[in-house]
Parts: structure tokens; C-alpha cells; sequence
């Protein structure tokens, strides 16, 4: 295992429902990342927090919204999803230093198994 | 535009054959290239990295090599087993405050 936990690891949820995603670390990092993963598509960089604070917004629409409680977890709502939605949610995590956004680019990052998330 | 282009999109070879894969980038400046390989289920994980002035870099039965001159990336496994069956990303780090550059895999199927 990486040290990068993510639960659920599957969800099926409706256009009007409102679920959250969660990732853990168990790495010491300070830098975490939700990416999307869609079929025959590269990763997708959604948001990153570097210090608990969120550093990039990837132009990701508002009805998906982060949740940096402290350097360990990291949380994404979901409401009103799209069935376009539907993908493979990522979370990463690394080692970086204060002063930056993608930082220390040599630095691995530790993902975790990822949520399959469907849309109906 | 930074891009990371990889082919072939998929392969099956069976157990025991040696497989390349492949990696071009067009990526400026660049800092540094990591294979990672992809599980079904599972998130990626990293098998190498290597920067500028390295031309290779081995971790077990994998072996990476790069040319920066001419931008592009092997993947290299040798012995294949089935447990090598998995999607092998290539991504390419840019110098300075950019994200990560991936491509979008090879999904690599090794057959008995």
C-alpha cells in the first residue's frame, strides 16, 4: 500500500444527490491533490492544498468543493453531479516546502486506490 | 503546449516476451520523467524517475531510458509476468510552478 487511503471506493449516485469523497495519508506529507481519472484520458489535476491551504483551482466546476480539515485528510463534496462526471477520483499526496504551488516537482507523489464514482 | 504522447495505446505479448513502451514529450523547461504503473483498481505508482543529465535508470525488471535531445522515453520490461498486466503512465515534471504533465498510458495485457 502507498499510505494513501481513499473511502468510499465505489459510489453510484444521482444527478440530485450530495456525497463526499475522502482521502487520508499516512505519509507525514503536506501537499495533497484530487485528480480525475476519465477513460482514455490523461489525469486531470482538480485541486491542490499545500499546507492546508488550496493553492490551484483547476478551473473544476463549483459543484465539486474541497475540504482541507488539516495535512492528514482531504475531502471533495459532490452535488448535482453530471453523468460526465463519471471517472476514477484520485488522491495524491507529497513532500513539499512552503512558497509554492506544484513545488519540488522531484518529489513523488503517493496516490491513493481511488474512488470509482458513477453518475446516474 | 506541454503534451506527453505514449504508444501504443495497448499491448499483449504473452508471459515471459520483453516489451517496450513509449514516451514523447513536448515539454519546457523540463525537470524531471517518472513511469508510473497503473493496477486495475488501484492508484498509480511511481517505477522511475529520472532527470536531465540521466539516460537510464533500472528497478528490477523495468529499465527507463531518456534522450532529452531528441524528448523522448522508453519503457522497457523484461521477462514479462502476468502480474505486469497494468497501465504504465509516463509524466513529465516542468521546471518552476507548473503542474504535472501525464500521458494518457499504455495498457499493457501479459498473456499465458
Amino acid at each position: 500500500e502507498t499510505g494513501v487511503t481513499q473511502t468510499p471506493r465505489h459510489l453510484v449516485m444521482g444527478m440530485t444527490n450530495k456525497k463526499s469523497l475522502k482521502c487520508e495519508q499516512h505519509l507525514g506529507h503536506n501537499a495533497m491533490y484530487w485528480y480525475k481519472q476519465s477513460a482514455k484520458k490523461p489525469l486531470e489535476l482538480m485541486f491542490v492544498y499545500n499546507f492546508k491551504e488550496q493553492t490551484e483551482n483547476n478551473s473544476v466546476p463549483s459543484r465539486f468543493s474541497p475540504e482541507c480539515p488539516n495535512s492528514s485528510h482531504l475531502f471533495l463534496h459532490l452535488h448535482t453531479l453530471q453523468p460526465e462526471d463519471s471517472a476514477l477520483y484520485l488522491c495524491a499526496s507529497s513532500q513539499d516546502v512552503r512558497g509554492g504551488t506544484y513545488l519540488s516537482s522531484y518529489n513523488e507523489q503517493f496516490f491513493g486506490p481511488g474512488t470509482r464514482l458513477t453518475v446516474l | 503546449k506541454n503534451q506527453v504522447e505514449q504508444s501504443p495505446q495497448s499491448l499483449i505479448i504473452l508471459e515471459g516476451k520483453n516489451c517496450t513502451l513509449q514516451c514523447n514529450y513536448t515539454v519546457s523547461p523540463f525537470s524531471n520523467l517518472r513511469w508510473y504503473k497503473q493496477d486495475t483498481g488501484r492508484g498509480p505508482v511511481s517505477l522511475t524517475i529520472m532527470t536531465f543529465s540521466e539516460n537510464t535508470k533500472s528497478n528490477g525488471r523495468y529499465t527507463a531510458t531518456l534522450d532529452a535531445d531528441t524528448k523522448q522515453s522508453s519503457l522497457h520490461i523484461t521477462a514479462s509476468q502476468l502480474s505486469d498486466s497494468a497501465s504504465y503512465i509516463c509524466v513529465v515534471s516542468v521546471s518552476g510552478n507548473t503542474p504535472l504533465v501525464f500521458g494518457k498510458g499504455t495498457r499493457l495485457s501479459v498473456i499465458a
